[in-house]
C-alpha cells in the first residue's frame, strides 16, 4: 500500500508570495492533518480535514488555509509568505477519523524556504 | 493547554547501552500518548502508543508505560543498536481535539558502535 505522498518536496519562494502544498493520503484514509515543523517550535498542528470539512484548527494566522477534496487529497495554502514560514510542512493521514487516538501516518514533508 | 516536555538531546550512547528518554505531559482528562521516531532519510513514523493509564506500549525492543500519577511516558530500551540512531518525539492527543497531536521538541539519539 502506498504511503502518504506530498508534493512538491522542496520549494523556494520570496516574501509576499503565496504557495500551495499538496498531500495524498494513504488509499482509503479519510482524515488528513497538517503540521509545521521548525527547529525552534518543533511540530505544531495546523489543521485537520475529514470528509472535506475542517474539523480542527491550530493557532496559526488566517494566511494559512487548507481544503480537502472528495478523494481525500488535501492542499494547504499560505498567502503573503513571511520569512518565519520557512519550515518543513508535514501531512498525516488516518484511517477512519473516528477515534481520537487513531494512529496517524506521515508523509515525507515539503520543505519550504522563504527568502 | 495541553503540553509535552521531553528531555533535550542530543543523547550519545555506545551500542548495547541502556536508553531512557524522559517525557512528561500536562493534559486534562485522559489523553493517549505516543512515541514517534524519525530515522535519517525516512518519514516520521509511530514507534509505540498507550491509550490508557498503566498501559505499556512496546515495539522494536522499546517500551513506555503510561503513568498517570506522574504524568509521564518515558521511552526505554535495554540495549540500543546503531540502527536506533534517530530523533524521537513524544506526543499526546486528547479527546475532543481529534487528531491534534501535541508534540515534544524531539530528542536526537546517536548510537556509536
Amino acid at each position: 500500500k502506498a504511503g502518504v505522498t506530498q508534493t512538491p518536496r522542496y520549494l523556494i519562494k520570496t516574501r509576499g508570495q503565496q504557495v500551495t502544498l499538496s498531500c495524498s493520503p494513504i488509499s482509503g484514509h479519510r482524515s488528513v492533518s497538517w503540521y509545521q515543523q521548525t527547529p525552534g517550535q518543533g511540530l505544531q498542528f495546523l489543521f485537520e480535514y475529514f470528509s472535506e470539512t475542517q474539523r480542527n484548527k491550530g493557532n496559526f494566522p488566517g494566511r494559512f488555509s487548507g481544503r480537502q477534496f472528495s478523494n481525500s487529497r488535501s492542499e494547504m495554502n499560505v498567502s503573503t509568505l513571511e520569512l518565519g514560514d520557512s519550515a518543513l510542512y508535514l501531512c498525516a493521514s488516518s484511517a477512519t477519523g473516528t477515534a481520537f487516538q487513531e494512529t496517524q501516518y506521515f508523509g515525507p514533508g515539503t520543505r519550504l524556504l522563504v527568502l | 493547554g495541553d503540553s509535552v516536555t521531553q528531555m533535550e538531546g542530543p543523547v550519545t550512547l555506545s551500542e548495547e547501552a541502556c536508553l531512557t528518554i524522559n517525557c512528561t505531559y500536562t493534559a486534562t482528562g485522559y489523553p493517549s500518548l505516543f512515541w514517534y521516531v524519525q530515522y535519517p532519510g525516512e518519514d516520521l513514523q509511530l514507534l509505540l502508543k498507550a491509550t490508557k493509564a498503566d498501559d505499556k506500549g512496546s515495539n522494536k525492543g522499546f517500551e513506555a508505560t503510561y503513568r498517570k500519577e506522574t504524568t509521564s511516558f518515558h521511552l526505554e530500551k535495554g540495549s540500543v543498536q546503531v540502527s536506533d540512531s534517530a530523533v524521537y518525539f513524544c506526543a499526546l492527543v486528547n479527546a475532543g481535539n481529534n487528531r491534534k497531536l501535541i508534540w515534544g521538541l524531539g530528542t536526537s539519539l546517536a548510537v556509536n558502535p
